[in-house]
């Protein structure tokens, strides 16, 4: 069946970098988009931009056109989202999600933020 | 960019109910708009499509309508099971709506 499945928590430091990735499978990988979603605590859905599967050219909501970068590893049929010089306020869940209308997601990054 | 307008922010209903959910868009959209449920601790799931379209394994009780800046989400007969919060997105710059938290009365 097609899934997204993450990478595990992170806690960091102010300052460090993190890349998460997000595994296909179920379907043919370079088929559909790969979008990102960043959830606060407690927050709703902040849409942060995607990448063309195809191409590997990444767009990005104007919030996160700093520090964000998508990539792929098409051969592992795997989406990266990283993160550079982290902030408190990149404390949060982060979703890949499958597609323009975003029909499969994965489970979240739990990604915490703390000195 | 376009913004949405969810509302309402919160809502409490009875078993049984019929609930309404808004979205309004800051421009026409034509109808490319979404609707997701997501429950806590849970990753959002696709409930509408196309503003009108049930989404593979949607239970019937779920429908979404309206056009251009205006659109609904309607839950029938509201079971337990309902109780989430609700997110619109318009896939033109796929800007979420604030959300509606539905809880039981």
């Amino acid at each position: 069946q097609i899934q997204l499945v993450q990478s595990g928590p992170e806690l960091k430091k102010p300052g460090e970098s993190l890349k998460i990735s997000c595994k296909a499978s179920g379907y043919t990988f370079t088929d559909y988009a790969m979008q990102w979603v960043k959830q606060a605590p407690g927050k709703g859905l902040q849409y942060m931009g995607w990448i063309n599967t195809q191409t590997g050219k990444p767009t990005y909501a104007d919030d996160f056109k700093e520090r964000f970068v998508f990539s792929l590893e098409t051969s592992a049929s795997t989406a990266y989202l990283q993160i550079n010089n982290l902030k408190n306020e990149d404390t949060a869940t982060y979703f890949c999600a499958r597609g323009h209308t975003m029909v499969c997601w994965g489970q979240g990054v739990m990604v915490t933020v703390s000195s | 960019d376009i913004q949405m307008t969810q509302s309402p922010a919160s809502l409490s209903a009875s078993l049984g109910e019929t609930v309404t959910i808004e979205c309004r868009a800051s421009e026409d959209i034509y109808s490319n708009l979404a609707w997701y449920q997501q429950k806590p601790g849970n990753s959002p799931q696709l409930l509408i499509y196309d503003a009108n379209s049930l989404a593979d394994g949607v239970p019937s009780r779920f429908s979404g309508s309206g056009s251009g800046t205006q659109y609904s989400l309607k839950i029938n007969s509201l079971q337990s099971e309902d109780v989430a919060s609700y997110f619109c997105q318009q896939y033109n710059n796929y800007t979420f709506g604030a959300g509606t938290k539905l809880e039981l009365k």
